[in-house]
């Protein structure tokens, strides 16, 4: 059973376009964190969100949580060819033993 | 404050070796996880430890593979006689002890495990 659910699987788009990419779950997250993870490399963090309805930026990027805790979303604005990757989100389900629980990711390119 | 070490970073075995994966957490983490990615493919759980404890280990394979965390040094993902199939990108990521909403984890740049 797959806890954290993402959507869409994969999404090719050109330079300048906005995205928004969305991690849902049915059971209530203490926290949920977004990665990047580029080809051969280990995925990177970008923010934590844990309060309900919180909204977080990195330049571009917009991270909201939903209010019930259950769902996540990430906009990209005026995607560049920097933001190719792989997104991932995570969270802790503080009633699963305290593991990491992982969505299977967002594969983004971005095309000049 | 160095990051998530592993190493190596690509490793080669034969059918029927032993794979030795090494894991430094970041300093002050007492937790480490470890994962299994195939290529295209999404980050697979398989064991969840603190130093000298299993706490999780629902996602590793029943037979050839054991993981530990010893009090000192690194963690060790161990796979024994590996097959073609153990090929895949292996990465660690550690955190602090998990308290509160906003512990968040790190992770290494991965190995390699090439099986020929």
């Amino acid at each position: 059973t797959q806890l954290l659910e993402q959507s869409p699987q994969f999404l090719s788009i050109q330079e300048g376009e906005n995205l928004t990419v969305y991690c849902n779950s049915s059971s209530v997250f203490s926290s949920l964190q977004w990665y990047r993870q580029e080809p051969g490399e280990g995925p990177v963090l970008l923010v934590t969100v844990v309060t309900g309805g919180e909204v977080k930026k990195l330049k571009r990027l917009t991270f909201q949580f939903g209010d019930a805790r259950k769902d996540s979303s990430l906009h990209i604005t005026a995607a560049q060819p920097g933001d190719t990757g792989l997104y991932l989100c995570a969270g802790f389900n503080a009633g699963n033993n305290r593991k990491l629980i992982w969505g299977l990711g967002t594969s983004l390119a971005v095309n000049p | 404050n160095a990051g998530v070490m592993q190493n190596p970073r690509h490793l080669v075995r034969r059918r029927g070796q032993e794979a030795r994966l090494r894991c430094s957490p970041m300093k002050g983490h007492s937790h480490v996880y470890w994962y299994r990615q195939l290529p295209e493919e999404g980050l697979k759980f398989m064991v969840y430890l603190q130093k000298e404890n299993i706490i999780d280990e629902s996602g590793m394979p029943k037979e050839r593979f054991s993981a530990e965390f010893p009090k000192e040094g690194p963690s060790i993902l161990r796979i024994q006689q590996v097959v073609r199939g153990d090929s895949a990108a292996y990465f660690c990521a550690s955190s602090p002890l998990v308290q509160g909403k906003g512990t968040e984890a790190f992770f290494g740049q991965g190995t390699r495990l090439t099986v020929v």
